[in-house]
C-alpha cells in the first residue's frame, strides 16, 4: 500500500514564526502536492513538484515556499506564520497520470 | 478555469438504501476524475479513478461513471451502511496537468 506520512497531526505556532511541514512518501512517486483545506473553500493547491528540485505554484502560493531535495520528501515552509494560515494542510503524491494518495493531514493553528 | 460542483452539499439516507452522488465540471478537457472519501479530521482516501477514456469504474459496492461530454460524473453506492458516513469529494485533472481541482464535497449520513 502507498503510504504518505506527515510530520505532525497537530501544530500550534505563534504569529511570525517560521514553520516547516514535512511530507514523506514511500512509493517512488514523481509528483508531490501541498493543499490546504478550509471550511466553505474546499481544498486548494498551494504548490506541487514533479521532480526533485522542481516546483510549480498552485492556486494560492502567497506566504508559502517549498523544498524538494529528495524524491520521497516534500516540505512546505511558512516563512512568517500569520493567523490566516490557520488551516488543515494535506500532502499528496502520485505517479504521473495516476491516483493521488493523501497523508493524514496537519492541523495548524497560528495564534 | 475549471470549476467542480457537487450537489447536494449534504445527504441523509436510511441504512440499506442505494444512493447517487453527483459531480459536474465546467471544462470537459480532463485527463482523469477521482472520487475520494474523507472522515472528519482525517486525510482523503482514494476510492476510484476514472481515466478520460473510460466510462465507469467499480470497486465493491461503489460504481463511478463518467460522461465527459456533458461534464458529469456520478458515484453510486449500493446498500449503504452507517460506516459509509463521510464526506465524498470529486476531483478532476486537466489535460496535460496532474493538478486536481476539487469540488466542495457531499456530506453523507447513513442512519441506522
Amino acid at each position: 500500500d502507498v503510504k504518505v506520512t506527515q510530520s505532525s497531526r497537530y501544530l500550534v505556532k505563534r504569529t511570525g514564526e517560521k514553520v516547516f511541514l514535512e511530507c514523506v512518501q514511500d512509493m517512488d512517486h514523481e509528483n508531490m502536492f501541498w493543499y490546504r483545506q478550509d471550511p466553505g473553500l474546499g481544498l486548494r493547491l498551494i504548490y506541487f513538484s514533479y521532480d526533485v528540485k522542481m516546483k510549480e505554484k498552485g492556486d494560492i502560493p502567497e506566504g508559502y515556499s517549498v523544498s524538494r531535495e529528495k524524491k520521497e520528501r516534500f516540505s512546505l515552509i511558512l516563512e512568517s506564520a500569520s493567523t490566516n494560515q490557520t488551516s488543515m494542510y494535506l500532502c499528496a503524491s502520485s505517479s504521473s497520470g495516476q491516483e493521488q494518495y493523501f497523508g493524514p493531514g496537519t492541523r495548524l493553528t497560528v495564534t | 478555469k475549471q470549476e467542480v460542483t457537487q450537489i447536494p452539499a449534504a445527504l441523509s439516507v436510511p441504512e440499506g438504501e442505494n444512493l447517487v452522488l453527483n459531480c459536474s465540471f465546467t471544462d470537459s478537457a480532463i485527463y482523469n476524475l477521482q472520487w475520494f472519501r474523507q472522515d472528519p479530521g482525517k486525510g482523503l482516501t482514494s476510492l476510484l479513478l476514472i481515466q478520460s477514456s473510460q466510462r465507469e469504474q467499480t470497486s465493491g459496492r461503489l460504481n463511478a461513471s463518467l460522461d465527459k461530454s456533458s461534464g458529469r460524473s456520478t458515484l453510486y453506492i449500493a446498500a449503504s451502511q452507517p460506516g459509509d458516513s463521510a464526506t465524498y469529494l470529486c476531483a478532476v485533472s486537466g489535460a496535460g496537468s496532474y493538478q486536481l481541482t476539487f469540488g466542495k464535497g457531499t456530506k453523507l449520513s447513513v442512519i441506522p
